[in-house]
């Protein structure tokens, strides 16, 4: 079974650093790949995903992600912090060819300091 | 865009009320899926559903059920709510099918069981 382990409940970084959220995966097939940020008392929306092919991936505000099969890995970076980005952000995966249901991690939230 | 519609942002039940959240896509998607969201727990699967009529338990099913009587609604039931289920709900939906696809979430409910 897939699963999702996210390194670090909460990051705090100043303004205008960079961001790094890191988010490894278990799955015995290859598996696509999605990172969803949550701001408060909101749903999730979508950052960005991995499915097939280049494997950089870019998303909405800035943000990419590498995945990276030898390190069964897809960290999510942005290079300059802005107070927006603080929300609580979450990677989660799925099988390539399965109507499996995404697995989440268990979420990461991100701090912004002025 | 794609609208997924959960029918409250916030609910207080009290104990042993039997409680319906309700879901609403309007996207023609064929998988809705329900997850609760706990503080560092993030998302659980609770149920979720391919097609009408069709349900499919997930991590957590106990104390729940579900209905899909047409394919745009999904409702999750708590048959005699108690106090362990206070958290935030989502409401899911995705195409079936689409190897790219991913899932679209709603605002969530907020329930609050006393």
């Amino acid at each position: 079974a897939q699963s999702v382990t996210q390194l670090g409940s909460h990051v705090s970084v100043s303004e205008g650093a960079l961001v790094l959220l890191r988010c490894n995966y278990s799955s015995s097939v290859p598996p696509y790949l999605f990172w969803y940020v949550q701001y408060p008392n909101q749903g999730l929306q979508l950052l960005l995903k991995y499915t097939t092919g280049a494997t950089l991936v870019k998303g909405i505000n800035g943000f990419e992600a590498e995945f990276k099969k030898s390190e069964t890995s897809f960290h999510l970076t942005k290079p300059s912090a802005h107070m927006s980005d603080a929300a609580e952000y979450f990677c989660a995966v799925t099988l390539l060819w399965g109507n499996t249901p995404l697995v989440f991690g268990k979420g990461t939230r991100l701090s912004v300091i002025a | 865009d794609v609208k997924v519609t959960q029918s409250s942002r916030y609910l207080v039940k009290r104990t042993g009320e039997k409680v319906f959240l309700e879901c609403v896509q309007d996207m023609d998607h064929e998988n809705m899926f329900w997850y609760r969201q706990d503080p560092g727990l993030g998302l659980r699967l609770i149920y979720f559903s391919y097609d009408v009529k069709m349900k499919e338990k997930g991590d957590i099913p106990e104390g729940y059920s579900v209905s899909r009587e047409k394919k745009e609604r999904f409702s999750l039931i708590l048959e005699s709510a108690s106090t362990n289920q206070t958290s935030m709900y989502l409401c899911a939906s995705s195409y079936r099918g689409r190897l790219d696809t991913e899932a679209f979430f709603g605002q969530g409910t907020r329930l609050t069981v006393v």
